[in-house]
């Protein structure tokens, strides 16, 4: 039972232009949410997060937005660089137990020059 | 090192062997994490350890895995009797005391190959 969802496999954008990622989940309980990108033969690194309390939240060139009436985010990059084109993690956690992250399956960004 | 390290990257054993994984943290970081994560998937939690001790354990698959972490720093995870599916990148992390919400620092992992 895949709590977290990451439906689209891979995604190509063309540089310069928008990248969004999506992301849902099925557990109520969830009420912190993050994102991690992963280059090849690198653990993943942080990049952004969300707590329930809010439904957008800013860093840059990247932009969460969380829908929970939905139970669905996505992760909004923008302008998209070559240096973006990774493998990114949806990752979700409840406060009450917030050490144990539930991650989706990754969707491969590859951005076009 | 600056960050969570991470040896061997490595590791081609034999069915039934045993394997041991080493992680050294970030120095200060009281919280330590491993994760195992298969070709095509996200990591999966395995074990939580906040100090000496794991706080969580309910990741491990069974009895075959095992985890230390004796002066609350670096820790080994160890596998007894290895299965072939056991191959996949064992990564492990950690964090500062109270960081809550899973900002977590990770190693590059140690690639495990079952033969």
């Amino acid at each position: 039972d895949q709590q977290v969802k990451q439906n689209s496999p891979s995604l190509s954008v063309q540089e310069g232009r928008i990248s969004i990622l999506n992301c849902d989940y099925t557990n109520s309980m969830f009420d912190y949410f993050l994102w991690y990108k992963k280059y090849p033969a690198e653990g993943p690194t942080f990049l952004i997060s969300i707590s329930s309390i809010k439904d957008k939240n800013e860093d840059g060139r990247f932009t969460v937005f969380l829908n929970k009436s939905a139970k669905h985010l996505s992760l909004h990059i923008v302008p998209s660089q070559p240096g973006d084109s990774a493998v990114y993690f949806c990752a979700a956690a409840s406060m009450d137990s917030n050490y144990q992250l539930i991650w989706g399956a990754g969707t491969k960004l590859i951005i076009k020059p | 090192g600056a960050g969570v390290s991470q040896t061997p990257s490595n590791k081609v054993t034999e069915k039934g062997k045993y394997v041991e994984l080493r992680c050294d943290p970030i120095s200060g970081h009281t919280a330590l994490y491993w994760y195992r994560q298969s070709l095509g998937q996200g990591p999966e939690f395995l074990i939580y350890f906040q100090g000496t001790g794991a706080a969580d354990d309910s990741g491990l698959p069974n009895d075959r895995f095992f985890a230390v972490r004796p002066e609350g720093s670096v820790s080994t995870l160890k596998i007894q009797r290895t299965e072939r599916g056991d191959s996949a990148v064992y990564l492990c992390a950690s964090s500062l005391p109270g960081a809550g919400g899973g900002e977590l620092f990770f190693g590059e992992g140690s690639r495990l190959t079952v033969l």
